[in-house]
């Protein structure tokens, strides 16, 4: 079982707002900051966001991170069909001295 | 432009060794700490050791511990994973990764090395 727990899908319509949760088994954890990933199919990951809330240039601000406690979510706002794919929260976990992955959150576009 | 570039995927027997390289241009490799994550067909991805600028630290996922050496030829601008006693489970594409210094976010992604361990 994953140190980081994401709901396996997710679905939304075009111009809609959709959450992805990751939520993070406190017993070892401690504070950690979470980063997200999007993997389009066929394609390697791409960094989404890092630090919690923070984008890389490039990413749209369509976009957005949030943390709570050793929780995190990943908001899409006005979905689009382009954004259909896999979604990982990632984290270091330093009690662990490991970086850990979420085990994905299948997007999908109606 | 920032390119990380796999190789040395390959068909290899249970038990068996394997070197995979990762070609780093576009920015200074010694600057940045590195990883390989993998992906095993059809499931998610797991992170596999980190080494930093310097070649220090090193660490690895305790599924790989004993078994799996990272290094790094900053001369060469080249990252390395010694894979020794391959299992099954071993099989997956392999992903070259820039460590961004930022909470532990991989900035770039090379396009993966498919590693097949079967007899």
């Amino acid at each position: 079982q994953s140190v980081l727990t994401q709901p396996p899908s997710a679905s939304g319509t075009p111009g809609q707002r959709v959450s992805i949760s990751c939520s993070g088994s406190s017993s070892n954890i401690g504070s950690i900051n979470f980063n997200w990933y999007q993997q389009l199919p066929g394609t390697a990951p791409r960094l989404l966001i890092y630090n919690n809330d923070e984008r890389p240039a490039g990413v749209p601000d369509r976009f957005s991170g949030s943390r709570s406690g050793t929780s995190a979510s990943l908001a899409i706002s006005g979905l689009q069909s382009d954004d259909e794919g896999d979604y990982y929260c990632a984290a270091w976990v330093e009690s662990l001295s490991s970086r850990v992955f979420g085990g994905g959150t299948k997007l999908t576009v109606l | 432009e920032v390119q990380l570039v796999e190789s040395g995927g390959a068909l290899v027997q249970p038990g068996g060794s394997l070197r995979l390289s990762c070609a780093a241009s576009g920015f200074t490799f010694s600057s940045y700490s590195m990883n390989w994550v993998r992906q095993a067909p059809g499931k998610g991805l797991e992170w596999v050791s980190y080494i930093g600028r310097g070649s220090s630290p090193i660490y690895y996922a305790d599924s790989v511990k004993g078994r799996f050496t990272i290094s790094r030829d900053d001369a060469k601008n080249s990252l390395y994973l010694q894979m020794s006693s391959l299992r099954d489970e071993d099989t997956a594409v392999y992903f070259c990764t820039r460590d961004s210094g930022k909470t532990a976010a991989d900035d770039y992604w090379g396009q993966g090395t498919l590693v097949t361990v079967s007899s």
